[in-house]
């Protein structure tokens, strides 16, 4: 069974600062994995979609990575900005529609 | 484009009656839609699968004949949580996956309905 695992469960830091994200699977056998931001009450917004057979993806401030042997991904923000704050859940698919979430990063970006 | 919307946003309801959650897909058409609950401080957890005219395929440990999902056309899919009860409380997510969409894994996901059993 796919059990996705998030650390920290709660992040702050001053505005500007770079931060990084962590996301771990047990089963190495995925199709892709996807970070994605949920705003407080709020549905998912994707952000990041790596395919198993990528090692990054980036867009804007933001740069995914994926070890899929090691079962890890990280998720790099750049000079970060109060607007960033929100929840961050990594997820996994395997051959299935079927998506596994971890518990999530909730992140505060402080003025 | 690809919004998917739901209702209601809030919903209070006394425990041991229903109440029904809509999703719809608005600007395209969704032959799969996803079911997904979360409590607070946990994951999102998958509840069912629901393709439109067939049964819905629910995950191991969810009550089929307690959370009804009836998907009857290709833009619209119910969640009805029947003889609710406090531990029913949660945050009720859809998405949905867009019949024309080129890749098979991309779901839109609707802003989700927090009920609240009382």
């Amino acid at each position: 069974k796919q059990e996705v695992t998030q650390i920290p469960a709660a992040l702050s830091v001053p505005e500007g600062e770079n931060l990084v994200l962590n996301c771990s699977f047990t089963d190495s056998a995925i199709y892709n994995l996807q970070w994605f931001r949920q705003d407080p009450g709020k549905g998912l917004t994707s952000l990041l979609l790596i395919q198993s057979s990528q090692r990054e993806q980036t867009s804007g401030r933001l740069n995914a990575s994926l070890d899929k042997s090691s079962g890890r991904s990280t998720l790099y923000i750049a000079a970060s900005q109060p607007g960033d704050s929100a929840t961050y859940l990594c997820a996994v698919q395997g051959g299935s529609e079927k998506l596994v979430f971890g518990k999530g990063t909730k992140l505060t970006v402080n003025p | 484009g690809a919004v998917v919307s739901q209702h209601p946003s809030r919903v209070i309801c006394k425990s041991g009656t229903s109440v029904k959650i809509e999703c719809r897909s608005l600007d395209f058409q969704a032959t799969t839609m996803f079911w997904y609950r979360q409590f607070p401080k946990q994951s999102l957890m998958l509840m069912a699968t629901s393709n439109e005219g067939s049964k819905a395929t629910y995950e191991q440990g969810v009550e089929k004949d307690k959370f009804l999902i009836n998907h009857a056309s290709l833009t619209l899919s119910t969640l009805t949580v029947t003889s609710a009860h406090p531990e029913d409380s949660s945050f009720y997510i859809c998405s949905a996956r867009d019949r024309r969409a080129r890749n098979w894994y991309e779901q839109y996901f609707g802003p989700g309905t927090r009920l609240t059993v009382t």
